[in-house]
This record gives structure tokens, C-alpha cells and sequence, in this order.
């Protein structure tokens, strides 16, 4: 399978204790985002790469909150002392950057997600 | 935050009809692209227009752009059960920006 992979596709855990999800891109992608997405609503921006630097990161993200992208393959985002708040899907997605057709910013390419539960 | 607006919030249609969506959108944009997510499931890219384009094509979509109204629309015609699917439209403020999503349109259709 050579789209985007995130592992794990589920977790629960207890509020306070910390947690670690993974995002393999395409491997040809230099952009690497993260966006968290609560049921009904759309995907909001948390993070991008582009390699291993990371560009911009949403206001809302809380320092309990750290992505990182060592080697500008796959990703981790770490939610420290998770609270019930946490709870959604995180989605990542990764993109060619700049993109041929358009010069600038192309579409993304989602993984499937990685659903939170904080109990 | 988040820019697109979409319009309605939720469509229900029959197999066969045409479902026409709509978005709304604040600042000027580079692009805006239209996305297909089923329940449970991650963001399936559909099309992008970009913002000196007004019309695009790709199978049974149709996008329009009307950059003076701030505002777009997907076409899907003769549509199908398997259209069932929340729809988003995102939008990107500059070429290097990040893609700002909508709250998204919940689609039905009844076979």
C-alpha cells in the first residue's frame, strides 16, 4: 500500500496519561500535515512539515501538544496528560509541495485517521 | 478557525438526482479544493479550482468558483447510493498557505 499509513487506528486511555500516534506519508511527499477532526465537524489544522521543519502550528495547540518529523519521513504527535477534550480523530495527510499543475499548494492525501478515546 | 462555509448542512436526495452544494468563503484564496469523507474513514480528495479558474470538470462533478461572491459549488449529477458521504470544501489563502476545511455538508441518497 502506497498511500498514507497512521498507527494506532484506535486508542483509549485514561485522562492524564500520555499517547503517541504515528504517520507514515507517501514517500515522495515533502509536506506532512496533522489536523484533528471532533464528530460533525471538519478537519482543523494542527501542524504541518516540510521535511523535517516544522512551518506552522495552529494557536490552538496547546504545549501539551508536540509533533516532530526527525528525519523528514514519518511523523509522531504526543498529546501529554490527555484530558476528555482530546478526544477525536487525527487525521494526517501529506502533500507534494510545490505541486507541478499548480505552483503552488496541491491537495492532500489522507490516512485514515487515528480515533482518540479519553475516559 | 475555519474559513469555507458550506451550504446546506445536510442534503438528502433519491438515486438519480443531481446534488448541488455550496461554500462560502471569507478572504481571497489561492485554491479551493472539494473533499468526500465516509463515515469513520479519512479526506478523499475530489477537485481543485484554482482562483483564475471558474469552472471545472471531472466526471460526474462540476465545480463552479465565483471569486467575487466568495463562494463555490459542487455539482454531483445523477447521483448514486455510494455518493453517501459528508462533503468539504477547503480552501488555501496563498500558494505556500496551509488548506482550511468547512464544517461540511452531510449528503444522502435514498436507492
Amino acid at each position: 500500500d502506497t498511500g498514507v499509513s497512521q498507527d494506532p487506528r484506535h486508542k483509549i486511555t485514561k485522562r492524564g496519561q500520555n499517547v503517541t500516534f504515528r504517520c507514515d506519508p507517501i514517500s515522495e511527499h515533502n509536506r506532512l500535515y496533522w489536523y484533528r477532526q471532533t464528530l460533525g465537524q471538519g478537519p482543523e489544522f494542527l501542524t504541518y512539515f516540510q521535511n523535517e521543519a516544522q512551518l506552522e502550528k495552529s494557536r490552538l495547540l496547546s504545549d501539551r501538544f508536540s509533533a516532530e518529523r526527525p528525519k523528514g519521513s514519518f511523523s509522531t504527535l504526543e498529546i501529554q496528560r490527555t484530558e476528555q477534550g482530546d478526544s477525536a480523530m487525527y487525521l494526517c495527510a501529506s502533500s507534494r509541495y510545490p505541486n507541478a499543475g499548480t505552483g503552488g499548494g496541491s491537495e492532500l492525501f489522507f490516512g485514515e485517521g487515528s480515533r482518540l478515546t479519553v475516559l | 478557525s475555519q474559513q469555507g462555509e458550506e451550504d446546506p448542512q445536510a442534503l438528502s436526495i433519491q438515486e438519480g438526482e443531481n446534488a448541488t452544494m455550496n461554500c462560502s468563503y471569507k478572504t481571497s484564496i489561492n485554491n479551493l479544493q472539494w473533499y468526500r469523507q465516509n463515515s469513520g474513514r479519512g479526506l478523499v480528495h475530489l477537485i481543485l479550482i484554482r482562483s483564475n479558474e471558474r469552472e471545472k470538470h471531472s466526471g460526474r462533478l462540476r465545480v463552479t468558483l465565483d471569486t467575487s461572491k466568495k463562494s463555490s459549488s459542487l455539482l454531483i449529477t445523477a447521483s448514486r447510493a455510494a455518493d453517501t458521504a459528508s462533503y468539504f470544501c477547503a480552501t488555501r489563502t496563498g500558494a505556500n498557505s496551509k488548506l482550511t476545511f468547512g464544517k461540511g455538508i452531510t449528503l444522502s441518497v435514498r436507492p
